[in-house]
C-alpha cells in the first residue's frame, strides 16, 4: 500500500540547534515528494518538492531534504532552527493521479 | 494575488445538521482539491475538480458529502446530515495545472457536537 510515515509526533528542539524530521514512503517507484509546514493558524505551505534530478533539494525558509531511494527517505533540514519554526511539518508524496498522501505530521517545538 | 481562501474558518453544529464549506481558489486555477484531517490522524484526499468537473472522487467518505464547483470557480463541500465522526479540519488547496504546485487555504475546522 502506498503511504507515508513521519515516525517523531514531537520534536523539541533548542533555538539555534539543528533540526532533523524524518520521512519514510512507500511506493513501487519514486513518487513525487514534498514538504509542508502549517503554522499556528496559518494553510499548509510548500517547503520544497523533489522531481528529480540533484537528491538534495533547498526550499524556503531554509530549510532542505535529501531524497534517499535505497532508504525510500525524504528527510528535512534545517541548520539553525528560529523560534518562528515552531509549526506542525508534513511530509506528502503523489504518485499516479494528482491527489497528495501525507505522514501524519511532526509538531516541532522550539525552546528559547 | 490573492490566495485560496475558505469560509468559514470554524464552524460547530449539532449532530443531524447541515453544514456546507466554501472553498474560493486562486483565480485561474482549473485544479482544485478538497482534503480533510481528522483528530490525530493524516491529512486525507476528499476530491479532485479540473475546472467543474469531478476527476477524482475515490476519497469521498459516504454519500452524506457532496462537492460541487457549478462554473468552475468556487467549490462548495457540504456535509448533510453531519455526524460526529466528520469533525476535523477541512482543507482546500487548488493548482494551475496537474504537475505544478498545489496552493492551501487555512483550513475550516468543522466541530459536530
Amino acid at each position: 500500500a502506498q503511504s507515508v510515515t513521519q515516525p517523531d509526533i514531537h520534536i523539541t528542539v533548542s533555538e539555534g540547534a539543528s533540526l532533523e524530521l524524518r520521512c519514510n514512503y512507500s511506493y513501487g517507484a519514486t513518487p513525487y515528494l514534498f514538504w509542508y509546514v502549517q503554522s499556528p493558524g496559518q494553510g499548509l505551505q510548500l517547503l520544497l518538492k523533489y522531481f528529480s534530478g540533484d537528491t538534495l533539494v533547498q526550499g524556503i525558509k531554509g530549510f532542505e531534504a535529501e531524497f534517499k531511494r535505497s532508504q525510500s527517505s525524504f528527510n528535512l533540514r534545517k541548520p539553525s532552527v528560529h523560534w518562528s519554526d515552531a509549526a506542525e511539518y508534513f511530509c506528502a508524496f503523489k504518485a499516479a493521479g494528482n491527489k497528495l498522501t501525507f505522514g501524519g505530521g511532526t509538531r516541532v517545538l522550539v525552546k528559547p | 494575488e490573492a490566495g485560496v481562501t475558505q469560509f468559514p474558518s470554524h464552524s460547530v453544529i449539532e449532530k443531524g445538521q447541515t453544514v456546507t464549506l466554501r472553498c474560493d481558489p486562486i483565480s485561474g486555477h482549473d485544479n482544485l482539491y478538497w482534503y480533510r484531517r481528522v483528530m490525530g490522524k493524516e491529512i486525507k484526499f476528499l476530491l479532485h475538480f479540473v475546472k467543474e468537473s469531478k476527476q477524482d472522487e475515490s476519497g469521498m467518505p459516504n454519500n452524506r458529502f457532496l462537492a460541487e464547483r457549478t462554473g468552475g470557480t468556487y467549490s462548495t463541500l457540504k456535509v448533510q446530515p453531519a455526524e460526529l465522526e466528520d469533525s476535523g479540519v477541512y482543507f482546500c488547496a487548488s493548482s494551475r495545472g496537474t504537475n505544478t504546485e498545489a496552493f492551501f487555504g487555512q483550513g475550516t475546522r468543522l466541530t459536530v457536537v
